[in-house]
């Protein structure tokens, strides 16, 4: 079982602003990065760090954490955005990877 | 521009060994800074971390795997790979390698995946 947790499924208006979030112990001491994932694609990096986005991932995709929660937040979401979206951490012993379950974002 | 390519069979016969090769290009393993990871996803499932390498040969496994996997670096040809042991059906999955930033635990690059159906 994951030891992040994320809600399954999120729905958003086309051009509002959705926020996903993603909860867990080690979160307290280790930051979150955020993943993209398409149908048939590897996953893409589009936050990191503190909140950080690789060059290309446009800047409507933001990130902030909160004790021992995660969120990345999409400012006026775009029908391209409709995504599996994954958060990981390492675990509490700093050593291990963990995954959320991932949030399969609608834009309606 | 740093590319992963995994490569490998497609198919395994239930209790043989898995075996695959991420084939590194674009900047070396032994640059440090980084691990070398091998993650699957089960079909319309999500990600789940089977363990990574570090150019040293250091290694950490997920607990539920760690009996069946062997992750091994060739940095002579810059490839790492995975051996996952006494394959089921539960193995069936994509597998990707990815290289993972040691200093902020982020995945930046990615393979393009490779779908494994155990099956005899």
């Amino acid at each position: 079982s994951s030891e992040l947790t994320q809600d399954p499924a999120v729905s958003v208006a086309l051009g509002q602003t959705v926020r996903i979030t993603c909860q867990g112990d080690s979160l307290r001491s280790y930051y979150a990065s955020w993943y993209q994932q398409k149908p048939g694609q590897a996953p893409v990096l589009v936050i990191y760090g503190k909140n950080n986005r690789p060059s290309g991932i446009p800047d409507r995709f933001s990130g902030s954490s909160s004790g021992n929660t995660a969120s990345l937040t999409i400012t006026g979401a775009q029908a391209e955005d409709e995504a599996d979206y994954y958060c990981n951490s390492r675990d509490s012993s700093g050593n291990l990877v963990v995954f959320g379950g991932g949030t399969k974002l609608t834009v309606l | 521009q740093v590319q992963l390519q995994e490569s490998g069979p497609g198919l395994v016969k239930p209790s043989q060994t898995l075996s695959l090769t991420c084939t590194v290009s674009g900047g070396s393993i032994s640059s440090g800074g980084y691990y070398w990871s091998w993650i699957r996803q089960h079909p319309g499932k999500g990600l789940e971390w089977i363990g990574y390498i570090y150019y040293s040969g250091s290694t950490y496994y997920n607990p539920s795997l760690k009996s069946r996997v062997t992750i091994s670096v060739d940095t002579s040809k810059n490839q790492f790979s995975l051996k996952l042991s006494s394959v089921t059906a539960a193995d069936t999955a994509v597998y990707y390698c990815a290289r993972d930033r040691i200093d902020e635990g982020y995945f930046d690059y990615w393979g393009q995946g490779t779908l494994v159906t155990v099956s005899s």
